[in-house]
């Protein structure tokens, strides 16, 4: 089936950018996505990239799409203590989650 | 944006008894849902697609009778956990499809999840 990686933890100090990675193995997708699951709770979809895109910027988030190396990659600028939380990339058609990657970010 | 509920958000429940977790699409109708199962610190796990009218399709390995999906309307997707295990206890997650953005990036909207615990 197809596969969605992504490492699973990161911890940035406040203010720092954080980078989160995801590789991928469909490469039909034409949009992949990326959402923030705070505990407890459901999921918020945060941007999207289409797949015939580079990059796309959306405030403090960059999204950074290598369709040859099948890598994607969620930016966040000055990182803060609200944006502490479970981060998923995933795939369209099967909405195929990645193992999320736990953003600590530290004061 | 749409909205989609869950309920209840926590249950406890006993080993061999059954539980039922209702997902309700709130402002659109759904004629797909989904339910999804997250282990702590895993990711989600798509259980099965549910169609309204028609029998669910489950994921390989999920036992359709254990985990019985309803979809009898299109805003009202009940998943029901039967003879339920302390293995059971996890974080069940429905989405709904809104068929009036079919195609569309927002096509899916998630429920906040319900937590269950098998004791």
């Amino acid at each position: 089936g197809e596969d969605v990686e992504q490492s699973l933890f990161l911890s940035v100090r406040e203010g720092d950018s954080s980078v989160i990675n995801c590789t991928y193995t469909d490469s039909s997708s034409t949009y992949l996505y990326w959402y923030k699951q705070e505990p407890g709770a459901g999921l918020q979809l945060l941007t999207y990239i289409f797949s015939n895109m580079d990059m796309k910027q959306d405030q403090r988030l960059t999204v950074l799409l290598n369709k040859k190396d099948k890598h994607l990659s969620l930016r966040i600028a000055d990182t803060q203590t609200g944006d502490s939380a479970i981060y998923f990339c995933a795939e369209e058609r099967q909405l195929t989650f990645g193992s999320g990657t736990q953003l600590t970010v530290l004061p | 944006g749409a909205v989609v509920s869950q309920h209840p958000s926590r249950v406890i429940c006993k080993s061999g008894t059954s539980v039922k977790i209702e997902c309700r699409s709130l402002d659109f109708q759904a004629t797909t849902m989904f339910w999804y199962r997250q282990f702590p610190k895993q990711s989600l796990m798509l259980m099965a697609t549910s169609n309204e009218g028609s029998k669910a399709t489950y994921e390989q390995g999920v036992e359709k009778d254990k985990f019985l999906i309803n979809h009898a309307s299109l805003t009202l997707s009940t998943l029901t956990v039967t003879s339920a295990h302390p293995e059971d206890s996890s974080f069940y997650i429905c989405s709904a499809r809104d068929p009036a953005r079919q195609g569309s990036i927002y096509e899916q909207y998630f429920g906040p999840g319900t937590r269950l615990t098998v004791t």
